[in-house]
């Protein structure tokens, strides 16, 4: 079946500095990629996204890249701030248009 | 309403018994989800409606677990004869369901707990 691997479980990061999530997935027909945000307590927030006939994609201090080949995808954070400090979870939705999340990463920034 | 209503927030029940945990969609939305987060974990994919398709109930984990979504908006999971390793925070997510939308919208989760 589908499946989505993420890494790392965890990261902490020197405020000011980059973080980088990555994940790869299983089903090649797999068109949409969204990165979701979970703080604590809270419901999964969506960040950013790609598509398939993209390769990047940039939001102020976060970006995704994609490669379809590969089948992996990444998030970018940089200049990190406290209120980075989160569970990060990338998806992926195949052609069924299931989605199917990552483990998740627990992003901690260091004062 | 404004946003993903699920209920009850949270539910305590003794091993055996039966649960039933609510969602309303936002309106308008034709594809609902519905995953499950244990504590500190991940989100599981439990199943999937879209409009009058016959859902994708690939994630259930056993024949405990059932899902239907009447009249294309409201949808009820419900779990049989719970079992402790079924405590965990079940959330419901909708979205517009074109072939443009992609974001999810998640509700605040029902937190189940199986004493």
């Amino acid at each position: 079946g589908e499946n989505v691997e993420q890494h790392p479980s965890t990261l902490s990061v020197q405020e000011g500095d980059s973080a980088v999530i990555k994940c790869t997935y299983s089903d090649s027909a797999s068109n949409y990629f969204p990165w979701y945000k979970q703080e604590l307590g809270k419901r999964p927030q969506l960040i950013i996204d790609i598509r398939s006939n993209v390769g990047e994609k940039k939001d102020q201090r976060i970006a995704v890249t994609l490669n379809k080949t590969a089948k992996h995808f990444s998030l970018h954070i940089t200049e990190t701030q406290p209120e980075d400090s989160a569970v990060y979870f990338c998806a992926a939705r195949s052609s069924a248009s299931k989605i199917i999340f990552g483990s998740g990463t627990r992003l901690s920034i260091r004062p | 309403g404004a946003g993903v209503s699920q209920s009850p927030s949270n539910k305590v029940t003794e091993k055996g018994k039966d649960v039933e945990l609510r969602c309303d969609p936002i309106s308008g939305h034709t594809a609902l989800y519905w995953y499950r987060q244990s504590l500190g974990q991940g989100l599981e994919f439990l199943i999937y409606f879209q409009g009058n398709s016959a859902p994708d109930k690939s994630g259930l984990p056993s024949d405990r677990f059932s899902a239907e979504r009447t009249g294309g908006s409201v949808s009820t999971l419900t779990i049989q004869r719970t079992q402790q390793e079924d405590s965990a925070v079940y959330l419901c997510a909708s979205r517009s369901g074109g072939e443009g939308s992609g974001e999810l919208f998640f509700g605040e989760g029902s937190r189940l707990t199986v004493l």
